[in-house]
């Protein structure tokens, strides 16, 4: 059965840090891995998906990598912001299903 | 594009009673529809997958005569909570798939605060 674990599961930085999350899965026999950000009582945002061909993707301050065969990925925050602050869950894909990581509450202080 | 549309966002209801929860896709056709739950602090857990037209299937430890889902449309599926108790209080979050491969990505809906009293 798919594990996925994230670390830490909480994080406060001052604004303008950059910060790497990590996410860690027990079967490296995936289809892909997103990460996606949730504010407060609200849905999903997809941030990033790597799929299980590729080593990383990149959008604006954001960088997601992964290294299939050892069942990690990161994601690197970089020049943080405060509006950055939300919880940052990773997924990965296996068959149909997506399995959700336990996530990592960022807050960025002003 | 690839909207997807969750009715109400927020639903409170008194133990005993059924509220259904809609799912929609509004710009594209959604060949399979996934059903989460989220308590506080935690994670999404998978509750059932449903392919259009076809019966849902659910996860180990989810009762299907409870939570029942219908997807009859390529657009629309439903979540309805039968008997609803307060401990099936919590936040439901449907997604939806344009295909039905593995690759292909699922794209969430806003989420559906229950409270059960």
């Amino acid at each position: 059965k798919q594990e996925v674990t994230q670390i830490p599961a909480a994080l406060s930085v001052p604004e303008g840090e950059n910060l790497v999350l990590n996410c860690s899965f027990t079967d490296s026999a995936i289809y892909n891995l997103q990460w996606f950000r949730q504010d407060p009582g609200k849905g999903l945002t997809s941030l990033l998906l790597i799929q299980s061909s590729q080593r990383e993707q990149t959008s604006g301050r954001l960088n997601a990598s992964l290294d299939k065969s050892s069942g990690r990925s990161t994601l690197y925050i970089a020049a943080s912001q405060p509006g950055d602050s939300a919880t940052y869950l990773c997924a990965v894909r296996d068959f149909q299903k997506l399995v959700f990581g336990t996530g990592t509450r960022l807050l960025v202080s002003p | 594009g690839a909207v997807v549309s969750q009715h109400p966002s927020r639903v409170i209801c008194k133990s005993g009673t059924s509220v259904k929860i809609e799912c929609r896709s509004l710009d594209f056709q959604a060949t399979t529809m996934f059903w989460y739950r989220q308590f506080p602090k935690q994670s999404l857990m998978l509750m059932a997958t449903s392919n259009e037209g076809s019966k849902a299937t659910y996860e180990q430890g989810v009762e299907k005569d409870k939570f029942l889902i219908n997807h009859a449309s390529l657009t629309l599926s439903t979540l309805t909570v039968t008997s609803a108790h307060p401990e099936d209080s919590s936040f439901y979050i449907c997604s939806a798939s344009g295909q039905g491969g593995a690759y292909y990505e699922q794209y969430f809906g806003p989420g559906t605060r229950l409270t059960v009293t």
